[in-house]
């Protein structure tokens, strides 16, 4: 079975630092990767989805992530956070195959604040 | 075009009462998610509709839970009798294909007390 490790539960950075969050899974062959984000009050938003091809893809709100078959890795990035990038950050995979490719498994969660 | 709708947004119910959950998908997508995020822990997966037909339930936690999608649109999961473990955020989510990924509905916040 697959599974999903977000090492920090929260971390803290001043607005227009850069940001890098970690995600590391288990998975016997290459997964489908997301990541998603869920601000206060809303649903979970999707950022950016790994498939195949170019291991650097690209997301919305300046958001990019790198996957790195070698270590297992999924690391989201974003090269200046903004106050309004406050929310709590999920790392996901998905299993290639069959018909239930919504059925993820997710991390823990990190929660970002962002200070002025 | 309306996204994933959910309620109620917050449900409080005493042990051993009956709770019932909505989801109402995006018209159109035929895949509909239920997952829990119980407080402290991973949003878990539950059950996998296509259609009123049930996909996947390998996720539900025992017979106290009851998902429904009857004609293809709205989803019901009940839970009959609530215990205190079952509270927790339910998350609903819908799908057209594997390549747009799923939507997700704001949750509903489930509190047995």
């Amino acid at each position: 079975a697959q599974s999903v490790t977000q090492p920090d539960i929260h971390i803290t950075v001043s607005e227009g630092a850069s940001l890098e969050l970690r995600c590391n899974y288990s998975y016997g062959a290459t997964p489908y990767l997301f990541w998603y984000v869920q601000s206060p009050g809303q649903g979970l938003q999707l950022l950016l989805k790994y498939f195949s091809g170019d291991t650097l893809v690209q997301g919305i709100k300046g958001f990019e992530a790198e996957f790195k078959r070698s270590q297992s890795s999924f690391n989201l990035r974003k090269p200046s956070v903004h106050w309004s990038d406050a929310a709590e950050y999920f790392c996901a995979v998905g299993v290639r195959g069959g018909t239930s490719y919504g059925k993820l498994t997710f991390g823990q969660g990190t929660i970002l604040t962002v200070h002025p | 075009e309306a996204g994933v709708t959910q309620f109620p947004s917050h449900s409080v119910i005493e042990k051993g009462q009956t709770v019932t959950l909505r989801c109402d998908p995006i018209s159109g997508h035929d895949n509909l998610y239920w997952y829990r995020r119980v407080m402290g822990k991973e949003i878990k997966f539950l059950l996998h509709f296509v259609k009123e037909s049930k996909q996947d339930e390998s996720g539900m936690p025992n017979n106290r839970f009851l998902a429904e999608r009857t004609g293809g649109t709205y989803s019901t999961l009940k839970v009959q009798p609530a215990e205190l473990e079952d509270s927790g955020v339910y998350f609903c989510a819908s799908s057209l294909d594997r390549a747009l990924g799923l939507f997700f509905g704001s949750g509903t916040q489930l509190s047995v007390l």
